[in-house]
C-alpha cells in the first residue's frame, strides 16, 4: 500500500497565498483522484477538493487543488487568506479500494 | 439535505466490541452511494475504517480487517459497524459518511468512543 505525506503545519498572513503538498510514496498519484477536507477545531470535516481540482459547490474560489507527476504530489492552493481559513486540511486518495489519507497539515493564518 | 447521525455506546471495555449504528435520513441508503467508516483519534489524523455498497458488498481498511464488520440494514436506512478486540488504541471519534467515487459528500458530526476499564 502506499502513505500520503503532508508538512505538519504551515502559517501565513491574511490575504496571502498558502500551499500544501501531499505526496504518494508509491504508485502515480495520476492514477487516482486526490480529495482535500478541512476540518475546523470540533467540527467534522468537509469536502473543499475533489477529484484532484474540482470545487464543491459553496467552496470559494479561493480554494484551488491541483497535481504534479513529476513530483508526485498534489497540492491545495488558497489564496487571499482569510482567518476562518486557519484550520486542518487532509489530503485523501485510494488504490484497489482502499482509502489512504495524508496525516494532515495544520493551517495558522496569523 | 442527506443527514447521517451516528450512535451506540461512548465507553467499551478492552478485549470488547465496538458497535455504533447511523442512521440515513433525507435521502435512500439504496442510492448509488457506498456508505463509509471513518475515525479520528484525539489530537490525531483521520483513518478510513471501510465501506458498505446496499446490496452487502464491503471493503475494508486491511490493518482492520481481522477485526471489522459492517453492515447495512435497508428496512431501517441504515449501517451498522462492528470492531472486535478492541484496545486503547481504538479510542477515537467514529465518523460514519456517506462516500461517492472515493471522496465523502456527507459527513455525520461524529461519536467519541473510548476504550478503557
Amino acid at each position: 500500500n502506499f502513505m500520503l505525506t503532508q508538512p505538519h503545519s504551515v502559517s501565513e498572513s491574511p490575504g496571502k497565498t498558502v500551499t500544501i503538498s501531499c505526496t504518494r510514496s508509491s504508485g502515480s498519484i495520476a492514477s487516482n483522484y486526490v480529495q482535500w477536507y478541512q476540518q475546523r477545531p470540533g467540527s467534522s470535516p468537509t469536502t473543499v477538493i475533489y477529484e484532484d481540482n474540482q470545487r464543491p459547490s459553496g467552496v470559494p474560489d479561493r480554494f484551488s487543488g491541483s497535481i504534479d507527476s513529476s513530483s508526485n504530489s498534489a497540492s491545495l492552493t488558497i489564496s487571499g487568506l482569510k482567518t476562518e481559513d486557519e484550520a486542518d486540511y487532509y489530503c485523501q486518495s485510494y488504490d484497489s479500494s482502499n482509502w489512504v489519507f495524508g496525516g494532515g497539515t495544520k493551517l495558522t493564518v496569523l | 439535505q442527506v443527514q447521517l447521525q451516528e450512535s451506540g455506546p461512548g465507553l467499551v471495555k478492552p478485549s470488547g466490541t465496538l458497535s455504533l449504528t447511523c442512521a440515513v435520513s433525507g435521502g435512500s441508503i439504496s442510492s448509488s452511494n457506498w456508505w463509509s467508516w471513518i475515525r479520528q483519534p484525539p489530537g490525531k489524523g483521520l483513518e478510513w475504517i471501510g465501506e458498505i455498497y446496499h446490496s452487502g458488498s464491503t471493503n475494508y481498511n486491511p490493518s482492520l480487517k481481522s477485526r471489522v464488520t459492517i453492515s447495512v440494514d435497508k428496512s431501517k436506512n441504515q449501517f451498522s459497524l462492528k470492531l472486535s478486540s478492541v484496545t486503547a488504541a481504538d479510542t477515537a471519534v467514529y465518523y460514519c459518511a456517506r462516500t461517492i467515487t472515493a471522496m465523502v459528500d456527507y459527513w455525520g458530526q461524529g461519536t467519541l468512543v473510548t476504550v478503557s476499564s
